[in-house]
């Protein structure tokens, strides 16, 4: 079955450096790779989707590459703010299947 | 942009009664809905895949007897939770899917006393 890794639990960064999330696969590659965001006690909100066939995606001061090689995704928040504090989230979809990863808690420290 | 709303936001009730929690896509026509309940601090996991109109799919390890679903329209989902105990409190998170991507509600607190 497909098993999804996202780098570590837990990310601290000083305000205004780039924040790199990592979400690695080990299996089937996805059709779609997305990533969310997930504030406490809310549902995940939709940022960005990646397919297969394309290297890099962005939006305003997010980016998110992905390379099947490597079987790897990386997001990045660049100019980081406090309010991108949050919990990030990879989801892989394949075939009829929609799998999330375990998530990184990043706190973007004033 | 797609929005699926939940309700209730949280609801708080004795061991034994049922539990009734709506998902609505708002502005488009979801194909599919998909109910997930999370603990906390771990992701999202998956308890069931339903279509309008036919019966759910149920991840293993689900009860459908305890977890009803009904996915009467192209817009709405419910999920009953069935003689609810302690155990099944938790945070119970819809989403919609026609096409990618996925939408999600804004989720269910269920504390069961």
């Amino acid at each position: 079955s497909q098993k999804i890794e996202q780098n570590s639990e837990a990310l601290n960064i000083q305000e205004g450096k780039t924040a790199t999330l990592t979400c690695n696969y080990t299996n089937y590659s996805p059709a779609y790779l997305q990533w969310y965001r997930q504030d406490p006690g809310r549902g995940p909100v939709f940022l960005l989707l990646i397919r297969e066939n394309e290297k890099e995606k962005r939006k305003e001061r997010l980016k998110v590459t992905f390379d099947t090689t490597l079987k790897q995704s990386l997001f990045h928040i660049t100019a980081s703010q406090p309010a991108d504090s949050a919990t990030y989230l990879c989801a892989l979809t394949y075939g009829q299947n929609f799998v999330f990863g375990p998530g990184t808690r990043l706190s973007v420290l004033p | 942009g797609a929005v699926v709303s939940q309700h209730p936001s949280w609801v708080i009730c004795k061991s034994g009664t049922s539990v009734k929690i709506e998902c609505r896509s708002l502005d488009f026509q979801a194909t599919t809905m998909f109910w997930y309940r999370q603990f906390p601090k771990q992701s999202l996991m998956l308890m069931a895949t339903s279509n309008e109109g036919s019966k759910a799919t149920y991840e293993q390890g689900v009860e459908k007897d305890k977890f009803l679903i009904n996915h009467a329209s192209l817009t709405l989902s419910t999920l009953t939770v069935t003689s609810a105990h302690p155990e099944d409190s938790s945070f119970y998170i819809c989403s919609a899917r026609t096409g990618e991507p996925q939408h999600f509600g804004d989720g269910t607190r269920l504390s069961i006393l």
